[in-house]
């Protein structure tokens, strides 16, 4: 009954593959992000979207393409990754857009080898 | 850019002290957030503070904000073990919530 749950928990690949990230939330969430947490803590806000509809997009390359295929569910594939894409992902909800607090999943842990 | 610069970066302190964290913000905002990370988990939304309040409790959570200095405060009274993780604080522009650079509290037993 996990309220945002993203699936793999942990993802090592070489370099040059192609991956997903699952997200999906049981809140009835309008909103759901996702963002980019480096080594050194700091979190970055990669796409958002709102009742299926990109609002948020900020600049990441284009290998990286969010897909709402309903307002329950936000997936990440990544084409032909590289090393710099080793981070933790974290998918994240919000009953709304602006001044609203976001609900966490635990994250994908990256690695690019 | 970022939002949020967070001060200290790391805390180390015993077991029934107060904990003191600092942000310090760039451009104006509507709220602002604090949340909480414990390793290897997801980010927990600790507290918000609307741009017109100057203070807010919750538990042995106190926030302030002057806006005026661009800057807002978490204090955790009383901390315990528990309390140890990563804190975050996190401004709202517009429909867009920017964070921090974080502070690693430790509570030493």
């Amino acid at each position: 009954d996990t309220a945002v749950s993203q699936t793999p928990k942990y993802l090592v690949t070489q370099m040059g593959n192609d991956k997903s990230i699952k997200c999906e939330q049981n809140l009835g969430h309008d909103t759901m992000y996702w963002y980019k947490q480096d080594s050194k803590k700091f979190l970055k806000i990669m796409f958002s979207y709102n009742n299926k509809e990109l609002i948020i997009n900020e600049t990441v390359p284009n290998r990286f393409s969010p897909k709402s295929p309903d307002k329950a569910h936000l997936n990440l594939h990544i084409n032909s990754l590289e090393l710099g894409d080793s981070a933790v992902y974290f998918c994240a909800s919000s009953p709304g857009q602006g001044g609203v607090k976001l609900f966490f999943g635990s994250g994908t842990q990256l690695s690019v080898l | 850019s970022q939002q949020g610069e967070e001060d200290p970066q790391a805390l180390s302190i015993q077991e029934g002290e107060n904990a003191t964290m600092n942000c310090s913000y760039k451009t104006s905002i509507n709220n602002l957030q604090w949340y909480r990370q414990n390793s290897g988990r997801g980010l927990v939304h600790l507290i918000l503070i609307r741009s017109n309040e100057r203070e807010k409790h919750s538990g042995r959570l106190r926030v302030t904000l002057d806006t005026s200095k661009k800057s807002s405060s978490l204090l955790i009274t009383a901390s315990r073990a528990a309390d140890t993780a990563s804190y975050f604080c996190a401004g709202t522009s517009g429909s867009r919530l920017t964070f921090g650079e974080g502070t690693q509290l430790t509570v030493n037993p």
